[in-house]
């Protein structure tokens, strides 16, 4: 149980078009999903965090409008980057957390970007 | 601010040899401290969640535990394929964020 997807696994695309990247959770609801970046040998840094219907809640220094999420439905998320320069490419993991008491969140396995 | 510490930061194990890895926190209400796998080039692989002290989760050849202010994850006589990365988490106060760890990467030779 508990498994989250991504779409695409790696993708890449010209500097100045706009990527998007699909989150889904198979077998349970998501209330909470989230977006990290991680750089190579470093720790997962949090873009941003969104409820079912709502806003996102972007981290300090990320840009909102580049980094467009969209949470519409309970097992589906989505990332676009817009108007990507190189220094968009990175790999990009999704989690998602279910409601009630559980803090746990279940991890995508991520998706590779690169912008030439 | 919550701070996680995790340590060493590498290890190299011969098969077979135990070992532990640390996890220091500093958080106000903790809610939940967390370790995950993660192999190169994927997302991280949910291992155990641990909520207050005193609390003990194995699985095969993993066992965390927690204090108030550490958690540990021993491996026990570890296989080539325990090699990854080990992160750990917390979860604190009203927050629905996690805040990680710089990781422990672990390598274990045959």
């Amino acid at each position: 149980g508990a498994v989250v997807s991504q779409h695409p696994s790696w993708v890449i695309c010209k500097s100045g078009t706009s990527v998007k990247i699909e989150c889904r959770s198979l077998d349970f609801q998501a209330t909470t999903m989230f977006w990290y970046r991680q750089f190579p040998k470093q720790s997962l840094m949090l873009m941003a965090t969104s409820n079912e219907g709502s806003k996102a809640t972007y981290e300090q220094g990320v840009e909102k409008d580049k980094f467009l999420i969209n949470h519409a439905s309970l097992t589906l998320s989505t990332l676009t980057v817009t108007s990507a320069h190189p220094e968009d490419s990175s790999f990009y993991i999704c989690s998602a957390r279910g409601g009630g008491a559980s803090y746990e969140q279940y991890f995508g396995p991520g998706t590779r970007l690169t912008v030439t | 601010e919550d701070q996680v510490t995790q340590s060493p930061e590498a290890l190299r194990l011969q098969e077979g040899e135990s070992s532990s890895l640390n996890c220091s926190y500093t958080v106000s209400g903790l809610r939940g401290l967390f370790w995950y796998r993660q192999d190169p080039g994927k997302g991280p692989e949910f291992l155990f969640t641990l909520y207050s002290a005193g609390e003990e989760k194995e699985k095969e050849r993993l066992k965390a535990t927690l204090t108030k202010k550490e958690s540990f994850l021993h491996i026990t006589a570890p296989k080539p394929e325990d090699s990854a990365t080990y992160l750990c988490a917390v979860q604190a106060g009203g927050n629905n964020r996690l805040a990680f760890g710089k990781g422990n990467q672990v390598v274990v030779i045959p």
